[in-house]
């Protein structure tokens, strides 16, 4: 079964560390990656997207993500987090579908940064 | 760019009654995704739609649950009767129709069914 996951529930970091909340994922073919954010009382928010090439992607706020074809992986970095990063986190995979394409979201992270 | 609006923002109404959620895909885009977001069951996607045309309504709940598009501007989600269980924060999304394209998502309708 195609899936995504993601392992922590919450994560906690102090601001100005470095932080890294992580997903991974179960998908046949080659999928297109996303992570999203979520601020209470709103939609989600696009971050960044992982299509192809470079596996260090660049996106929005300061955020990065790795692409690890080898562990199935996608996890969101960003160097130095700051409190107004405190929200939730969306992991996605996107793949071809009958009729068009199908979304597949992880169950989301809780990010709290500390001041 | 004025994004997916939805409306209402909320709303509060009794067992039984119909509500229907309307939703506004920003101009252009082809795709439209009604999804549930609840603290128990997280975000649920409801229904897609390519084109106007329904592609997956697998995770609608039950009958009372309904959706239509009948342009490329405008989406309603039904629920008729209601009950206290769909009380729960509705998403529209809507997007260009290619894999690699992310979702817009509106701010949602907080739905509270008494």
């Amino acid at each position: 079964a195609q899936s995504v996951a993601q392992p922590e529930d919450q994560v906690n970091v102090a601001e100005g560390n470095p932080l890294t909340v992580k997903c991974t994922y179960s998908v046949s073919g080659n999928p297109y990656l996303f992570w999203y954010v979520q601020y209470p009382n709103r939609g989600l928010q696009f971050l960044l997207k992982y299509i192809t090439g470079d596996n260090l992607v660049k996106g929005s706020y300061g955020f990065e993500a790795e692409f690890n074809k080898s562990q199935t992986s996608f996890h969101l970095k960003k160097p130095s987090a700051l409190v107004s990063d405190s929200a939730l986190y969306f992991c996605a995979v996107s793949l071809s579908n009958t009729g068009g394409f199908k979304t597949i979201f992880g169950a989301g992270t809780r990010l709290f940064v500390k001041a | 760019d004025a994004g997916v609006i939805q409306s209402p923002r909320h709303e509060v109404t009794e067992m039984g009654q119909e509500v229907t959620l309307r939703c506004k895909p920003i101009s252009g885009h082809n795709s439209l995704f009604w999804y549930r977001q609840t603290m128990m069951r997280g975000l649920e996607l409801l229904i897609y739609f390519n084109n106007n045309v329904p592609i997956d309504d697998s995770g609608m709940p039950e009958d009372r649950f309904s959706a239509k598009m009948p342009n490329a501007s405008f989406s309603t989600l039904k629920i008729q009767p209601s009950e206290p269980r769909d009380s729960a924060v509705y998403f529209c999304a809507s997007s260009f129709s290619t894999v690699g394209q992310p979702q817009h998502f509106g701010d949602g309708t907080r739905l509270s069914i008494l």
